[in-house]
């Protein structure tokens, strides 16, 4: 099975754009969660997606949003770029979403100038 | 909301040495807690889990050990060898809202 793919791995931006990450998660999962992570804040929640519904998120600006497709493939989009959002951002699959083990992607890494 | 401490943020050990790192929550519905390894540019990944219906799991040189009533988990490495050199990031759920641990940075030295 393939693992759970991130694209693109790397992306510059400039303070004030919009960005659109992907996932694609391991083949029948149904559950996409997305993360961001820094180095001083390690691995912080954004939300969680399951049969293109957001069941939860956690504590981020409306700047930052998601959407999952219909085979299970997910979108986060950040608009309005600022410096504070460099981070790598993770995305993890699972069957279900509840209680179970994660498999993450290796993440895009943002820099925004 | 929720809380996730994890304890500490770095740890240095001799190798052959034993580690431990300590997870506290505060979410009461928490019932997975989950173990994850981070390597140096690489992607989380699962080393062990435990369910809140048992105290212990153990699987090989890495054991985790749940306290329901005190709301903590461990994680316990023995006979540490470099290449448990990572970061390690605690993750209880209980809900569709994933919170973890700000992870500590286990370092063995040769």
């Amino acid at each position: 099975k393939a693992g759970v793919t991130q694209t693109p791995r790397y992306l510059i931006k400039t303070r004030g754009q919009q960005v659109t990450l992907s996932c694609s998660p391991i083949s029948g999962h149904r559950s996409v969660s997305w993360y961001q992570q820094t180095p001083g804040q390690g691995l912080q929640f954004l939300f969680e997606y399951f049969s293109e519904t957001q069941r939860n998120k956690g504590n981020f600006p409306g700047r930052f949003s998601g959407r999952q497709f219909s085979n299970s493939r997910s979108e986060m989009n950040v608009s309005t770029l600022e410096l504070g959002d460099s981070a790598l951002y993770l995305c993890a699959s699972s069957s279900s979403g509840w209680g179970e083990k994660l498999f993450f992607g290796s993440g895009t890494q943002l820099s925004v100038l | 909301g929720e809380n996730v401490e994890q304890h500490p943020s770095t740890l240095s050990v001799q190798e052959g040495d034993s580690a431990v790192i300590k997870c506290t929550y505060s979410d009461s519905a928490s019932n997975y807690f989950p173990w994850y390894k981070q390597e140096l540019g690489k992607r989380p990944q699962l080393i062990i889990d435990i369910r809140s219906n048992v105290g212990e799991k153990k699987d090989q040189r890495i054991a985790v050990t749940l306290n329901k009533t005190a709301k903590h988990f461990s994680l316990h490495i023995t006979e540490t060898q470099p290449e448990d050199s990572a970061v390690y990031f605690c993750g209880p759920s209980g809900t569709y809202k994933y919170i973890f641990g700000t992870g500590t940075r286990l370092k063995v030295l040769a």
